[in-house]
């Protein structure tokens, strides 16, 4: 597609179980963001991902918390043990690898609304 | 780490000018965007400045002094539809070159 998918758009689940969200980036963007967003907040930094480095995790909350990216397209954002507080939006973003193209800005999906029941 | 500040809210009238201003703080400066984020939607792109001065894309302007750590982002002539929440967002050489994002600015514009 054109643009940065997400899936699923919402997800209700219980305390303690495990979700998992993905994102697909814009095809050629080879930096990929999460952050998180609850409500009437800013973005919260999760975790970066810049074609093959090592991904900046340095934003995860938990250990709870933890994301791949497989083939340098596709990631999935796990969420183990849900607990209440991490209900919150989740956004992916897609950007050309930006230490060679600053001035390209992130360009963000619909996000994840993620509710734990 | 970076820190970077801007205005919880404002409001302002159909027609109007608004200003939002944000200031921050990074050990390796390499750019600042500006989003709008409607509410329920993805944040989306505005503007950019990496050097000194004004850029003027439309009714939006924005604003930078690296020397300050300042930015501004101008909203001309008001419409309904401009009632939404403005991100300024920093991007840091010394942070692997990703956006930091302050908390936002929820701008009301009244008729």
């Amino acid at each position: 597609g054109a643009g940065v998918s997400q899936s699923p758009s919402n997800k209700v689940t219980e305390k303690g179980k495990d979700v998992e969200l993905r994102c697909d980036p814009i095809s050629g963007h080879t930096a990929l963001y999460w952050y998180r967003q609850s409500l009437g907040q800013g973005l919260e930094f999760l975790i970066y991902f810049q074609g093959n480095s090592a991904p900046d995790k340095s934003g995860l909350p938990s250990d709870r918390f933890s994301a791949e990216r497989t083939g340098g397209s596709v990631s999935t954002l796990t969420i183990q043990r849900t607990q209440q507080e991490d209900s919150a939006v989740y956004l992916c973003a897609s950007s050309l690898r930006p230490d060679r193209a600053s001035n390209q800005p992130q360009h963000f999906g619909d996000g994840t609304r993620l509710s734990i029941l | 780490g970076q820190n970077i500040d801007q205005p919880t809210e404002m409001t302002a009238t159909e027609g109007a000018i608004v200003q939002i201003n944000c200031t921050y703080q990074t050990s390796g400066f390499n750019g600042l965007f500006w989003y709008q984020q409607h509410a329920g939607e993805a944040p989306t792109f505005l503007s950019y400045n990496v050097l000194d001065g004004l850029e003027e894309k439309g009714r939006f302007s924005s604003f930078l002094s690296r020397s300050k750590g300042y930015s501004y982002l101008l909203l001309k002539e008001l419409q309904m539809k401009d009632s939404a929440s403005y991100l300024c967002a920093v991007r840091d050489k010394a942070a692997g070159n990703k956006l930091t994002f302050g908390g936002g600015t929820r701008v009301l514009v009244k008729p």
